[in-house]
Parts: structure tokens; sequence; C-alpha cells
């Protein structure tokens, strides 16, 4: 069945980057475009950014440009989340999610990854 | 950036009740809404798409209408696999925003 399967917790110290991985499954990954969606505690959703599954072409939100490096391995199936300068205000719950072919919504979610900044 | 806002942030309802949700945008979005479900825990669901559209395997009681800057979520008769927390999403611009959310929850 089609699904994104994303890595593991992550435990980061302020300052560090971490990179969380998603890998497509059940449908063609270079067609679609994989976002990357964040929830920290309690909060709403927050949009970071977007890949193209087939030029690798990027959107991000102003709020994280220049610390967030979206990238896919379209021969691995799998989507790339990076970000840096990691300070305590991005402790969340990291989403890879799967945009609809005509760019309506993002229909497919990954299970989501815990990262968690703490010295 | 679109800004939307819903209302309300909080709902107490009882199975059985019709719910209608608002998201209002800061500017025009057409028709370029989303609305998805969120249990605790869980990763979101989508809902509707292009404002009215209902996902493939959404039950009926699931609906939405708008455009512009005004869109509702309605729930025609809740059930209690329903209560969850429901966001909407504009997808007329990058930032691909979110609205607050709105927790409806058992009255």
């Amino acid at each position: 069945q089609v699904q994104l399967v994303q890595s593991g917790a992550e435990v980061k110290k302020p300052g560090a980057s971490v990179k969380v991985s998603c890998k497509a499954s059940g449908y063609t990954f270079s067609i679609y475009e994989i976002h990357w969606v964040r929830q920290a505690p309690g909060q709403r959703l927050e949009w970071m950014g977007r890949v193209n599954g087939d030029n690798g072409n990027t959107k991000f939100s102003q709020k994280f440009q220049g610390r967030v490096t979206l990238t896919r391995d379209t021969s691995a199936s799998t989507a790339y989340m990076e970000l840096s300068s990691l300070r305590s205000e991005d402790t969340a719950v990291y989403y890879c999610a799967r945009d609809t072919y005509f760019g309506d919504g993002l229909d497919i979610w990954g299970q989501g990854t815990v990262v968690t900044i703490s010295s | 950036d679109i800004q939307l806002t819903q209302s309300p942030s909080f709902l107490s309802a009882s199975v059985g009740d019709r719910v209608t949700i608002t998201c209002r945008a800061s500017q025009d979005i057409s028709s370029y809404l989303a609305w998805y479900q969120q249990n605790p825990g869980k990763a979101p669901k989508l809902l509707i798409y292009a404002a009215s559209t209902l996902q493939s395997g959404v039950p009926s009681r699931f609906s939405g209408s708008g455009s512009g800057t005004e869109f509702t979520l309605t729930i025609s008769s809740l059930q209690p696999e329903d209560f969850a927390t429901y966001y909407c999403q504009q997808l007329n611009s990058y930032p691909r925003t979110f609205g607050q959310g709105t927790k409806v929850e058992i009255k």
C-alpha cells in the first residue's frame, strides 16, 4: 500500500544538526512532491518546505530559510530533511507528507519523527 | 504570508450534533483550501481538498464549503471517532500555512 515511513526519534544538543528520512513505497516517487510539516508540543501544524520528487526543486518557509535542507534520492524513493543550528524551540514532531498530484492537499503522511533538543 | 484563523478554537459537542468550523483567510485563496483531522499522537488525515471535495474513504457526514476568504467544515452528525482536532491549510501560495486548529471534545 502507499505509505511513507520515517526514521526514528532523535535527541540532539543545541547547535547540532538533525537529518530525518522519509521512505516512500507503493507509488512512483518521482511524480509527487514531499512536504515537511512540524508540530511543537501543544502547538499547531507548521509548514516547513517541500521538495519535488522529480527534479529536486525546493520551496521553504522564510522562517527556516538557511537552516533547512531538503533533498531526495529517487533511486531509494527517499526524501530527507536536515535542520541545522538546532535550538530548544525546534523540539517537535516532524512529519513528511505527500502532496496530491494536483497539489491540493497532503494525502499521505509519515508516522512522524520526534526530535528533542536538550543540553 | 497568508494567515488562517479558525473559529472556534475549542468546541464541546455531543454525539449526533451538527458541528460547523470556520476558517477565514487573510486574503483571497479561491478554493485552494484543505481540511485535516488529527487525533492525539497521530499524523493528520486529509478530509477535504479544493474546499469542498471529499477525500476518498472519508465518511459523507463530512462536508466543506466556501471560497475566497471564508470556508466551513461541517460534520452533519458527530460520531465518537470524530472527537479530534481539525486544521485548515491554504494551498494558494507559499508558505502553505495552517490554521491554529479547532479541538472538538465530548460534552
